[in-house]
């Protein structure tokens, strides 16, 4: 079993939708929580990192954490065409202190938002 | 300030054959770490590097290794091609320094085709 899984998807939405991504875990070590866009032929970008339990908003979007749970979600509020992309969740954890360089990631969700 | 930069960006190689991939770091990042993402596995870990030492090692085999520079430049080297070693591979930099804003960020990273 996978350290972290994520919804595979795919999933395709209309403009303006809700969009719902999630992720588990199953390593209690893990503290910090981040989300990633990718687009085709790109490397993944930074969206939104958590560390506490609780909800993040940062624009349209707004990510989740319960870490008692070990579940996370990214919310994307009315979604546009320019939202496709896949969407990776990645965790880290903080053993002896330096291990903050290791991600792991989820498989990814690849999204759509058609017009 | 200029993101991180990974050369050459596509490459084919044979079976047998070695590879070298280098990465430039954002001015003032210490910290950089590899991941290979195929469709399969996804991202995976391979390394990370700090201050020219080897800090994080993911589950791959010896024939992939790395070093890091005093500018904090880092290549990775992959001997001995296979087939499957055919991925996407990212680099990624962060300041290193072990804090909760110890994000990393991604280049664009180099497709590496073995045939």
């Amino acid at each position: 079993q996978k350290e972290v899984e994520q919804d595979p998807g795919p999933l395709s939405v209309p403009e303006g939708a809700i969009v719902s991504l999630n992720c588990t875990y199953s390593n209690s070590a893990f503290q910090y929580f981040m989300w990633y866009r990718q687009y085709s032929r790109k490397g993944p970008e930074l969206l939104m990192y958590t560390y506490s339990s609780g909800n993040k908003e940062d624009g349209r979007f707004t990510a989740q954490v319960d870490k008692s749970s070990k579940y996370i979600s990214l919310f994307i509020r009315d979604s546009q065409p320019s939202d496709s992309a896949t969407y990776l969740c990645a965790m880290s954890s903080n053993a002896g202190g330096t291990s903050y360089g290791k991600l792991t990631f989820g498989q990814g969700t690849i999204l759509t938002v058609h017009p | 300030k200029a993101g991180v930069t990974q050369t050459p960006r596509y490459l084919i190689k044979t079976r047998g054959q070695q590879v070298t991939l280098s990465c430039s770091p954002i001015s003032g990042h210490r910290s950089v770490s590899w991941y290979q993402q195929t469709p399969g596995q996804g991202l995976q870990f391979l390394f990370e590097y700090f201050s020219e030492t080897q800090r994080n090692k993911g589950n791959f085999p010896g024939r992939f290794s790395g070093r890091q520079f005093s500018n904090s430049r880092s290549e990775m080297n992959v001997s001995t091609l296979e087939l499957g070693d055919s991925a996407l591979y990212l680099c990624a930099s962060s300041s290193g320094g072990g804090q909760i804003s110890n994000t990393q960020y991604f280049g664009p990273g180099t497709r590496l085709t073995v045939l």
